[in-house]
C-alpha cells in the first residue's frame, strides 16, 4: 500500500543531541501526526498538526505542518536514553480517513 | 489523551482454531477503528477499516474470510483470526479515532496484541 518517505531510517546519536526526521508525500494532507513506538507496544501519539504552516511542541519535541501540506518533520531537542524507540509519521486526507504511515525512524541514543 | 485498550495482550492458540482480538474506546465512542498488523522492524500494515453497523472494507490482498472484523457498538470492534497458521503470528494493533471536532483527526492506538500460532 501507499507509504510516506520518512527519513532518516535510523539515527545513532549521544545523549544531549538534537534530532530530525522528515515525512514527504507526493500527495496532499489534512493532517499529520506523529508518533513513538516502544518494542512491543502500540504507537503513542506525540504531535497532531490540524493545518499547513503550523508548528506544535510537546515538550522538547516540535512538529511543522508543511505549507504545501505534502511534508512533516519533527525535531526532537536535547536527546535524552528514553526517546529511545521507533518514530512514525502519519497522514491523513480527511476525518474517517485511513492513516498513511511513513516507513520509520529508529533512534538510539548513547549516554 | 484518549485510550484505546486491546485484550488480549498476547495468546497462544494452536494451529486450526480461531482466536478473536477485542478493542475498546474506552472514554469516547468511535464509528470507525482500524485493524493493522505490523512485523518486526516494519510499519504498520492496514488490514481493515471496521465501520460500526456494517461491514469492514478490507485492504487489497487481505482474506475477509480470514480475518473476520465484528464492529457492534460504537466503543468494541473485535477481530477474528479463523483457523490460524504458524504465518499468521504477529503483532495487530487496532486504533479508533474519536469524531468531535476539538479533537480533530487525530487517531489513538490501542497496546497491540501478540498471536503466536503453534
Amino acid at each position: 500500500g501507499q507509504q510516506l518517505n520518512q527519513s532518516p531510517q535510523s539515527m545513532f546519536i549521544q545523549e544531549g543531541e538534537d534530532v530530525s526526521m522528515n515525512c514527504t508525500s507526493s500527495s496532499i494532507f489534512n493532517t499529520w501526526l506523529w508518533y513513538k513506538q516502544d518494542p512491543g507496544e502500540g504507537p503513542v501519539l506525540l504531535i497532531a498538526l490540524y493545518k499547513a504552516g503550523e508548528l506544535t511542541s510537546n515538550g522538547r519535541l516540535t512538529a511543522q505542518f508543511g505549507i504545501t501540506r505534502k511534508d512533516s518533520f519533527l525535531n526532537i531537542s536535547a536527546s535524552i536514553p528514553s526517546d529511545v524507540g521507533i518514530y512514525f509519521c502519519a497522514g491523513r486526507r480527511n476525518q474517517g480517513g485511513k492513516l498513511i504511515f511513513g516507513q520509520g525512524t529508529e533512534l538510539s541514543v548513547k549516554p | 489523551g484518549a485510550v484505546v485498550s486491546q485484550h488480549p495482550s498476547w495468546v497462544i492458540c494452536k494451529s486450526g482454531t480461531s482466536v478473536k482480538i477485542e478493542c475498546r474506546s474506552l472514554d469516547f465512542q468511535a464509528t470507525t477503528m482500524f485493524w493493522y498488523r505490523q512485523f518486526p522492524k516494519q510499519s504498520l500494515m492496514l488490514m481493515a477499516t471496521s465501520n460500526e453497523g456494517s461491514k469492514a472494507t478490507y485492504e487489497q490482498g487481505v482474506e475477509k474470510d480470514k480475518f473476520l472484523i465484528n464492529h457492534a457498538s460504537l466503543t468494541l470492534s473485535t477481530l477474528t483470526v479463523t483457523s490460524a497458521h504458524p504465518e499468521d503470528s504477529s503483532f495487530y494493533i487496532c486504533s479508533a479515532s474519536p469524531f468531535v471536532k476539538e479533537s480533530g483527526n487525530t487517531i489513538y492506538f490501542g497496546e497491540g496484541s501478540w498471536l503466536t500460532v503453534v
